[in-house]
């Protein structure tokens, strides 16, 4: 059964903590990429991963940290210094950017809300 | 970098009829539009999408049509059903996909 998952579904954090967000693929993706959705608006690009041990950041880089060490797998910190992290974290992949720059589809994870108390 | 406008923001739609949904981009270079239905709670999925190289994309009751020139892209769902009712999203790449700020359809039974 071919996919990606993300874990937790949820999550609490206390004010102050690192928390780190898990996202696998089995799709034998290149690409693979963390948004950030706030109620009422669209996907924001936190950080994208286009090849292993390799990665940039998105729109929204500052106050998270990445790693990409396997190709199945892109895990998302979001660390203390992130001001407001309540938020539903996606975590998406595709195949690799095309010859001429055709982009492929990009399949999207269940999602994981992150609370902080 | 790319800009990504989408149009409405909420749409209420009786059952049977048609929904009309736009997205304006701002790079001329973009030249992948897909759209994307996120149901409460869920990650979206991919329902369509269109590349630069057509201007119409059909599949049962989904349209996208892509107008180029006026670098706009719109969806078409008709016969809605109550299944419709979700989120939707465009979006458009450049260096990388950006997203529509969504629009919430609600079918009406």
């Amino acid at each position: 059964d071919g996919g990606i998952t993300q874990s937790p579904k949820y999550l609490f954090r206390k004010e102050g903590q690192n928390v780190t967000l898990s996202c696998e693929q089995n799709l034998n993706h290149d690409a693979m990429y963390w948004y950030r959705q706030d109620p009422g608006q669209g996907l924001r690009l936190i950080y994208y991963s286009q090849i292993v041990n390799d990665f940039q950041k998105g729109d929204i880089a500052e106050g998270y940290s990445v790693s990409r060490e396997k190709k199945e797998s892109f895990p998302l910190t979001v660390t203390s210094a992130q001001k407001n992290p309540t938020a539903f974290y996606l975590c998406a992949s595709s195949g690799r950017l095309a010859v001429g720059g055709s982009y492929n589809e990009q399949f999207f994870g269940p999602g994981t809300r992150l609370t902080v108390l | 970098g790319e800009n990504v406008e989408q149009h409405p923001s909420t749409l209420s739609v009786q059952e049977g009829d048609s929904a009309v949904i736009k997205c304006t981009y701002s790079d001329s270079a973009s030249n992948y539009f897909p759209w994307y239905k996120q149901e409460l709670g869920k990650g979206p999925q991919l329902i369509i999408d269109i590349r630069s190289n057509v201007g119409e994309k059909k599949d049962q009751r989904i349209a996208v049509t892509l107008n180029k020139t006026a670098k706009h892209f719109s969806l078409h769902i008709t016969e809605t059903q109550p299944e419709d009712s979700a989120v939707y999203f465009c979006a458009a790449p450049y260096e990388k996909l950006t997203f529509g700020t969504g629009t919430r359809l609600t079918i009406i039974p």
